[in-house]
């Protein structure tokens, strides 16, 4: 069964803020880095970025400005908040678990469908 | 940070070996050893199949192995079978807290 479980699919206009949540289990969200990862309709992987346990944030610079991420220890969840969405943002958004400094994204979830739509 | 270079598709007969080739800079693959491979089956998230350049996580076949040189890594699939085909990926640590991901290169078994 899946470690790693995402919200649903999301609808949006252009300019709105989208958050997608990605629950886990105890033992990974006290311990592993949990990654973004977005993928375009027919398109390859695009790093987006990565929440550490306790708090701590980083965004790749494409995302720089745009892009939130959060945990809530309560429910072992971590989210993602991408806001001024354009139609470009229109992708599957993974979120993936690293045991820290292997670099290997193992657990994934099952990806959330975001869709910006005037 | 531009994505690395793959090719667009590899292909192989049954049994046969293919090698795909994932090209970055000094400033990704050539100063990292953080190279992981990831094989992705359509419309399912993807898979890890090689990890810290060479490593094999438990479960995967041993007809998978990776290997680099300077600013290139390779993915090689040794008795190639019909399930390997996918679309796979390469990932490199590049530094801070950014990674990047390869163009992706489509396996078909002939």
């Amino acid at each position: 069964q899946l470690q790693v479980v995402q919200s649903g699919a999301e609808v949006k206009n252009p300019g709105a803020s989208v958050r997608i949540s990605c629950k886990t289990s105890a033992s990974i969200f006290n311990k592993d880095y949990v990654h973004w990862v977005r993928q375009a309709p027919g398109q390859g992987l695009e790093y987006v970025g990565v929440s550490y346990p306790g708090g701590p944030t980083g965004s790749a610079r494409t995302f720089l400005g745009r892009l939130t991420l959060s945990r809530d220890t309560s429910t072992n969840t971590v989210y993602m908040g991408l806001s001024d969405l354009k139609f470009e943002d229109t992708a599957v958004y993974y979120c993936a678990t690293e045991e820290p400094r292997t670099g290997s994204f193992d657990s994934w979830g099952q990806g959330t469908l975001v869709t910006v739509s005037s | 940070q531009s994505a690395l270079t793959q090719p667009a598709s590899v292909s192989g007969s049954l049994g046969q070996s293919i090698t795909i080739s994932c090209t970055g800079t000094s400033s990704d693959i050539g100063s990292h050893n953080l190279v992981s491979w990831y094989q992705q089956d359509p419309g399912e998230a993807p898979k890890v199949i090689i990890f810290e350049g060479t490593k094999r996580p438990s479960g995967v076949s041993n007809r998978f192995s990776g290997s680099k040189s300077g600013n290139t890594a390779s993915l090689t699939i040794s008795g190639l079978q019909a399930e390997d085909e996918a679309d796979y990926y390469c990932c490199s640590y590049a530094g801070g807290v950014d990674y990047v991901f390869g163009t992706g290169t489509r396996v078909t078994v002939l």
